[in-house]
Order: C-alpha cells, then sequence, then structure tokens
C-alpha cells in the first residue's frame, strides 16, 4: 500500500514562495504521474501540474508562470514551489499519484496560509 | 481547456434513497472520465474511473456510466457514510480539470 507524506512551510507572507515536498513510501516511483492539486478552504479542487513517469511536466495554464515541479526519484520524491503568492493561495496542498486519467492515492493534505 | 459542469450543485436525498449525480463536458472527453468522494477534513478518494470503472475496494452501490459529454454517477442505495462532496475529474492531453462538485447531504 503506498503512502504519500508531505511536507512545508504552512505560513508565507505575501510574495514570498511556497515550497512542499512529497516523499513515497511503499510503492514504485517509475511509471505514474505524479501531481499536486489545491483546495482553497470550502472551495473545489484545482490542478497545479504533475511531472511524469518520464519526467515530463504539465502545468495548470493559470499557474505556469510561477510554478515549478521536480522530483529526486533517488529519494521518491517529488516538489513543488510556487512563486509570488497571495492571499488567493491560501489552500489545503495534496501530493497525488496517478495514471494518465486518474488520480489514485493522495496525501494528508497540508494548509498553506499566505498573510502578512 | 475542457470545462466540467456538475449538477445538481448540492443534491438532498435520505439514506436508502438513490443518488444520481451528473456531470456534462464542455467537448468530448471519450471515456476519460473519474469520479471522486471528499469527507470533511480528507482527501479525495477515487470512485470510478475510466467513466465506469470501480476503483478498488469501492462498494458496489457506486456505479459510473456515460461517454462523450454527458456522465453520471449513481449511488444505487444511500448509505450513512454516502454523503459527502463528489467530484468528477478529466484529463485532455496534458490538462487536468475537475468540476466543481455536487454535495450530496442528508434530508
Amino acid at each position: 500500500q503506498v503512502q504519500l507524506q508531505q511536507w512545508g512551510a504552512g505560513l508565507l507572507k505575501p510574495s514570498e514562495t511556497l515550497s512542499l515536498t512529497c516523499a513515497v513510501y511503499g510503492g514504485s516511483f517509475s511509471g505514474y504521474y505524479w501531481s499536486w492539486i489545491r483546495q482553497p478552504p470550502g472551495k473545489g479542487l484545482e490542478w497545479i501540474g504533475e511531472i511524469n513517469h518520464s519526467g515530463g511536466v504539465n502545468y495548470s495554464p493559470s499557474l505556469k508562470s510561477r510554478v515549478a515541479i521536480s522530483e529526486d526519484t533517488s529519494k521518491s520524491q517529488f516538489s513543488l514551489k510556487l512563486d509570488s503568492v497571495t492571499a488567493a493561495d491560501t489552500a489545503v496542498y495534496y501530493c497525488a499519484r496517478g495514471a494518465y486519467n486518474k488520480i489514485q492515492d493522495w496525501g494528508q493534505g497540508t494548509l498553506v496560509t499566505v498573510s502578512s | 481547456e475542457i470545462v466540467l459542469t456538475q449538477s445538481p450543485a448540492t443534491l438532498s436525498l435520505s439514506p436508502g434513497e438513490r443518488a444520481t449525480l451528473s456531470c456534462r463536458a464542455s467537448q468530448s472527453v471519450s471515456t476519460d472520465l473519474a469520479w471522486y468522494q471528499q469527507k470533511p477534513g480528507q482527501a479525495p478518494r477515487l470512485l470510478i474511473y475510466d467513466a465506469s470503472n470501480r476503483a478498488t475496494g469501492i462498494p458496489a452501490r457506486f456505479s459510473g456510466s456515460g461517454s462523450g459529454t454527458d456522465f453520471t454517477l449513481t449511488i444505487s442505495s444511500l448509505e450513512p457514510e454516502d454523503f459527502a462532496v463528489y467530484y468528477c475529474q478529466q484529463r485532455s492531453n496534458w490538462l487536468i480539470t475537475f468540476g466543481q462538485g455536487t454535495r450530496l447531504e442528508i434530508k
């Protein structure tokens, strides 16, 4: 049974960089799509982007200019960086594992609050 | 970008009743559609993928149907633990989008 464990700073000031990391335990790192998804308080799910089994990355058009997703296969980890955060970036951020068209496993979520 | 529209926004039913949730895509997604259940304070859980295939461990009362632009998630007889928010999701080439969700609440 795969487990995704994520961590990172939970409180940021406007203009700072959000940084989260997700570690994969109990499952293969290769052959999957590794996504970041966020959910503002009381709202729906928003896909941020992914890194796939070939190391290719895809990002949501609305966040593409500020986001970077990377991987460290030696540690079975992948990471999210989001630049120049504002209050609108306040959300629970999830890391997730999936296949091409489904998301099968989710991390526990990290609440990131942006406030001055 | 393909937009997914879910209806209704809120569905009020009683345990034992049948629930029918709809997801409409702004253009065809073939059968590349998934459904998720989310309970308060929890991460979403995959229920259905490829429009009609139940994920591992999902009870048989959950079923999905549809293709192209119109999809349905049916819960045949509601159990108390089924009251939650449900999302549909699609992938078109490199972009994943979610519907806005349907809240299934106890009547």
